[in-house]
């Protein structure tokens, strides 16, 4: 199966500012990588899929990008409400798989 | 509007049998993809199992054999049998809908805990 690595564990960013998160996977996985935000005592919500489509009602500056096995979620100004844990799962091998997640925290 | 309700976690021993249900409003059970996906407490997301529109079900290695997934389409509700139950079963387990385009998750639960301890 594929192995989803995201990068970093931890991301400390303030208010404001942009945040980069990594996922990288052990082959290709083309464009067919979603992502997820979880915040405490929350399901997971999607936010992107196919690597940069974002879901119904996400805002804007959430972006995805990249394809085969460096994928990348950047939050461009982040809001009080985007500090939560950040998921990536890949579809196009079977069986999804998803990364352990990086957690946006207040710096 | 989506919504997906499980209820059903509890308290188990080890060995013991438990069965989630997961009861659907907005769309249709079974014209739809639909799968469980479980979380360990403070770990990441794991995908157990899969029923698809046409009946067929997928399993993760971790529960085959020991889980079952099915639905009511009487009562637009998805179900998880789940038997001989382990201690690394304890988890967040989540009714998810899996997306038209591609197998990935675009409607969630709020989940339901299930405890497997002596």
């Amino acid at each position: 199966e594929i192995v989803m690595t995201q990068s970093p564990a931890t991301l400390s960013v303030s208010p404001g500012e942009r945040a980069t998160l990594s996922c990288r996977a052990s082959q290709s996985v083309s464009s067919n990588l979603a992502w997820y935000q979880q915040k405490p005592g929350q399901a997971p919500r999607l936010l992107i899929y196919g690597a940069s489509t974002r879901a119904t009602g996400i805002p804007a500056r959430f972006s995805g990008s990249g394809s085969g096995t460096e994928l990348t979620l950047t939050i461009s100004s982040l809001q009080s409400e985007d500090f939560a844990v950040y998921y990536c799962q890949q579809y196009n091998i079977w069986p999804p798989t998803f990364g352990q997640g990086t957690k946006v925290e207040i710096k | 509007e989506v919504q997906l309700v499980e209820t059903g976690g509890g308290l188990i021993q080890p060995g013991g049998s438990l069965r989630l249900s997961c009861a659907a409003s907005g769309f249709i059970v079974s014209s739809n993809y639909m799968s469980w996906v479980r979380q360990a407490p403070g770990k990441g997301l794991e995908w157990v199992s899969f029923i698809y529109s046409g009946g067929s079900t997928y399993y993760a290695d971790s529960v085959k054999g020991r889980f079952t997934i099915s639905r009511d389409n009487s009562k637009n509700t998805l179900y998880l049998q789940m038997n001989s139950l382990r201690a690394d079963d304890t988890a967040f387990y989540y009714c998810a809908c899996i997306a038209v385009a591609g197998l990935y998750f675009d409607y969630w639960g709020q989940g339901t805990l299930v405890t497997v301890s002596s």
